[in-house]
């Protein structure tokens, strides 16, 4: 059974562009989590979607946007990128919101960005 | 705001030695999870501890959530090298809410 794959896994930007990071969740799996991992602030939340709606949201700026197709795979897009993006990005898929709920989360490898 | 400490945040043990790894809070959580990541990856869910009390064995390594549900541990008894890793705890609210809270983090470091 294939994991969670994400892509692009590494990718360089400069500040001022958009990016969009794309997760295809495991088979079955409906909802797609996202997360940003720093060294300083370790793993924090950005938003979850399930049945293509964004059912939670974390404390990021609107910069950071998200959707989900009908076939559960799922893209995040930072627009007007700042030096302060630079982390690895992780998506995670579990069955269901009931299993998100109780951290049954699968993630994939990640998207490491790095804004220059 | 941080809600979920780790102690110790480094740890570098030799091959054998055992281990105990905490993560406190003064919230109460519905479950509380403990992932291992390794460079270059994702987390990876060891255990989900849902009751207050619980304690939960896999193979070297025994997981406890405190009896408040506010606090837990990570013990591993003879460590390896393949437990290197980094460790982190998540606390989940329960309710309608589908995110988690991630811990600080602990880096484990096991040599020959």
């Amino acid at each position: 059974k294939a994991g969670v794959t994400q892509t692009p896994r590494y990718l360089i930007k400069t500040r001022g562009q958009q990016v969009t990071l794309s997760c295809s969740p495991i088979s079955g799996h409906r909802s797609v989590s996202w997360y940003q991992q720093t060294p300083g602030q370790g793993l924090q939340f950005l938003f979850e979607y399930f049945s293509e709606t964004q059912r939670n949201k974390g404390n990021f700026p609107g910069r950071f946007s998200g959707r989900q197709f009908s076939n559960s795979r799922s893209e995040m897009n930072v627009s007007t990128l700042e030096l302060g993006d630079s982390a690895l990005y992780l998506c995670a898929s579990s069955w269901s919101r009931q299993h998100a709920n109780t951290g049954e989360l699968f993630f994939g490898e990640g998207s490491r960005l790095t804004v220059l | 705001t941080q809600l979920l400490e780790q102690s110790p945040q480094f740890l570098s043990i030799q091959e054998g030695e055992n281990l105990t790894v905490y993560c406190n809070s003064s919230s109460v959580f519905s479950s509380l999870q403990w992932y291992r990541q390794e460079p270059g990856e994702g987390p990876v869910l060891l255990v989900t501890v849902v009751t207050g009390g619980e304690v939960k064995k896999l193979k070297r390594l025994t997981f406890q959530f405190g009896d408040a549900r506010k606090d837990s541990s990570l013990h591993i008894t003879a460590a390896q090298p393949g437990d290197t890793g980094l460790y982190l705890c998540a606390g989940a609210r329960g309710g309608t809410a589908s995110k988690l809270t991630f811990g600080t983090g602990t880096r484990l470091q096991v040599t020959l």
